[in-house]
């Protein structure tokens, strides 16, 4: 099983300032990472998938990187709307997905 | 407009057993693969059960082999999770989830149904 391992657990961060989130794989999953946004009560939404991919309707200022093993999800300037948790995703090891624990970004 | 509905969650003592079923709407359900994925109270994300589009192919977390079934009705656009011996650890919100074509992460989700097993 592919481990997923995302920090940090908790971010705080005020409005207007930029957020960056990791995530790193126990072993390379290539670019076949995804993001997920969770907000209290809702189901996870799609942000990023091949790792850097927007997915429809994701606003710019949400961008993916890296590569292998290691990720990062960053928000540019975080709007009121983006205080959530976050949650990778590797789906390079079909069918054994797996996610990482979550990030929770609060206000600050 | 794709929208996927979970229903059949409740309470349920361990060992018993319960039906959720995912009405699926604004999309060619037949043509896509769909997975079950649940989240227990507080805590993260963990895939279940995944079926292919013709439903030929099947998988199953370690956690749930043995236990939990995952079948669909393309005719009625429905997909469902047969869960069996249900343990204290089932406890969780069960969403169903579409995967985009040829492609392995989840692009839409359902609002979820909350399974509680206790006594």
């Amino acid at each position: 099983e592919i481990v997923m391992t995302q920090s940090p657990a908790t971010l705080s961060v005020s409005p207007g300032e930029r957020a960056t989130l990791s995530c790193r794989a126990s072993q390379s999953v290539s670019s076949n990472l995804a993001w997920y946004q969770q907000k209290p009560g809702q189901a996870p939404r799609l942000l990023i998938y091949g790792a850097s991919t927007r997915a429809t309707g994701i606003p710019a200022r949400f961008s993916g990187s890296g590569s292998g093993t290691e990720f990062t999800l960053t928000i540019s300037s975080l709007q009121s709307e983006d205080f959530a948790v976050y949650y990778c995703q590797q789906y390079n090891n079909w069918p054994q997905w797996t996610f990482g624990q979550g990030t929770k970004v609060e206000i600050k | 407009e794709v929208q996927l509905v979970e229903s059949g969650g409740g309470l349920v003592q361990p060992g018993g057993s319960l039906r959720l079923s995912c009405a699926a709407s604004g999309f060619t359900f037949s043509s896509y693969e769909m997975n079950w994925v649940r989240q227990a109270p507080g805590k993260g994300l963990e895939w279940v059960s995944y079926i292919s589009s013709s439903g030929s192919t099947i998988y199953y977390a370690d956690s749930v082999k043995g236990r939990f079934t995952i079948s669909r009705d393309n005719a009625k656009n429905s997909l469902y999770l047969q869960m069996n011996s249900l343990r204290a650890e089932d406890t969780a919100v069960y969403y169903c989830a579409k995967t985009p074509l040829g492609w392995d992460y989840f692009d839409y989700w359902g609002q979820g149904t909350l399974v509680t097993v206790s006594s």
